[in-house]
């Protein structure tokens, strides 16, 4: 099956660095990507939709800025959680749609990275 | 506009006794819809989807779900917990186009009594 992993799984930094996630699709090629957000004991939140050679789509109240997503190759996007504070600290997780695929409207999911600003 | 509401945040069941998440959808299209569950920490795992085949849908770990168009429902049952069922579980919704982004329920967390 399709598999997408995401590096680090985990991540502490301090206040006012950034940090860069990677989400990777491994044995499939991904146009669309997205980028959740989940809170403690909450659901997914989408934060921005990522498209291989275009902007990212952001969702409404999403800093564009602050959440800086780059989608290079059809295998690989990143998201640069820039000048990050303590309250940026969460659970961040990628999924992939393989558009070739049979089921093209499911989305694969990565691990999840876990971000800690101190 | 696609939506979907997980009815209860919290379900609690004794080990071997039948598991039910409840879930409503609502849609303009006919939806694709899936049930995940993540365990604490963890990343998402399909567990079973729906894509306008069969309206019984049955998935790994014994789940499995049925798609009632006439009640807009999508639950999803067990017919016996076992203690590592404990999860939390998410019921999604997505429609049928390639530029669709898919909508999160609120989430349900099982929790299994001994």
């Amino acid at each position: 099956g399709a598999v997408v992993s995401q590096h680090p799984s985990w991540v502490i930094c301090k206040s006012g660095t950034s940090v860069k996630i990677e989400c990777r699709s491994l044995d499939f090629q991904a146009t669309t990507m997205f980028w959740y957000r989940q809170f403690p004991k909450q659901s997914l939140m989408l934060m921005a939709t990522s498209n291989e050679g275009s902007k990212a789509t952001y969702e409404q109240g999403v800093e564009k800025d602050k959440f800086l997503i780059n989608h290079a190759s059809l295998t690989l996007s990143t998201l640069t959680v820039t000048s990050a504070h303590p309250e940026d600290s969460s659970f961040y997780i990628c999924s992939a749609r393989d558009l070739a695929g049979a089921d093209f409207d499911e989305q694969y999911f990565g691990p999840g990275t876990r971000l800690t600003v101190t | 506009a696609q939506s979907v509401t997980q009815l209860d945040s919290h379900v609690s069941v004794s080990e071997g006794t039948p598991v039910l998440l409840r879930c409503n959808y609502s849609s303009s299209y006919s939806p694709s819809l899936f049930w995940y569950v993540q365990h604490p920490n963890k990343g998402l795992q399909l567990l079973l989807k729906y894509t306008s085949a069969a309206t019984l849908v049955k998935g790994i770990n014994g789940f499995e779900a049925e798609f009632k168009k006439s009640e807009t429902s999508f639950h999803l049952t067990k017919p016996s917990a076992h203690m590592s069922d404990a999860a939390e579980y998410f019921c999604v919704v997505s429609e049928p186009s390639s530029a669709s982004k898919i909508i999160f329920g609120s989430g349900t967390r099982l929790s299994i009594r001994p």
